[in-house]
């Protein structure tokens, strides 16, 4: 079936950096995007960037330009997001979704089962 | 940026009855070239990841129960669940996906049961 699967919860110090990968499987993954979203404990969804499977194109939030970097390996079928320099408020799940592969971005029809990200000293 | 603002934030409900969501998008999302909204509802349920339930404002996604409905055009938008069961127990999220730069979502609304 198509699905999303992400790795593992993570718990990273003040300054460091994080990489959460997200394969994909049950469908053509160079014929869509990824589009990275995340939920701090208790609050609401926040878009983080997309990502083009099928050529590498990106688009970032701007509140987060400068910090992260999302790519993909279409090898293994799987995209991965970077978050660097790591601050308490970045303590979130962390979810990939499947989205449109350019232009307009589509509606998230597949989901993955998101990554819990701790921000801690 | 479009920003997403819904209301009310929560919701009291009984079983049976009729809950609608309201959602209200700072700038119309709806695109004149292919006369589509976009504007999708998610449901989120505690410890899952958000469930796609309608896109392109009103069309319901394969497997969801069509007690569940959506409506509205250019900024106003509701998410309508016409008979409340237990299961619907959730946040629901709006979200337009008009933007090329930032997706934004609603802060979401808590349905309760009554």
């Amino acid at each position: 079936q198509v699905q999303l699967v992400q790795s593992g919860a993570e718990v990273k110090k003040p300054g460091a950096s994080v990489k959460v990968s997200c394969k994909a499987s049950g469908y053509t993954f160079t014929s869509y995007g990824i589009s990275w979203v995340r939920q701090a404990p208790g609050q609401g969804l926040e878009w983080m960037g997309w990502i083009s499977a099928y050529n590498g194109n990106t688009n970032y939030a701007q509140k987060l330009q400068g910090r992260v970097t999302m790519t993909t390996d279409t090898s293994t079928s799987t995209a991965y997001m970077e978050l660097r320099s790591l601050r308490s408020d970045d303590t979130a799940v962390y979810y990939c979704a499947r989205d449109s592969v350019g232009g307009h971005h589509d509606a998230f029809d597949i989901w993955g089962q998101g990554t819990m990200v701790t921000v801690s000293s | 940026d479009i920003v997403m603002t819904q209301s009310p934030d929560s919701l009291a409900v009984s079983l049976g009855e009729r809950a609608t969501i309201n959602c209200k998008s700072s700038q119309s999302v709806l695109y004149s070239s292919n006369n589509k909204n976009y504007l999708a509802w998610y449901q989120q349920k505690p410890g899952q990841p958000p469930k796609l339930l309608i896109y392109w404002a009103s069309t319901r996604e394969s497997g969801v129960p069509d007690r569940f409905s959506g409506s509205g055009s250019g900024t106003d938008f509701t998410l309508t669940i016409s008979s409340l069961q237990a299961e619907d127990v959730a946040v629901y999220y709006c979200q337009q996906y008009y933007s090329t730069l930032l997706v934004t979502f609603g802060q979401g609304t808590r349905l309760e049961i009554k």
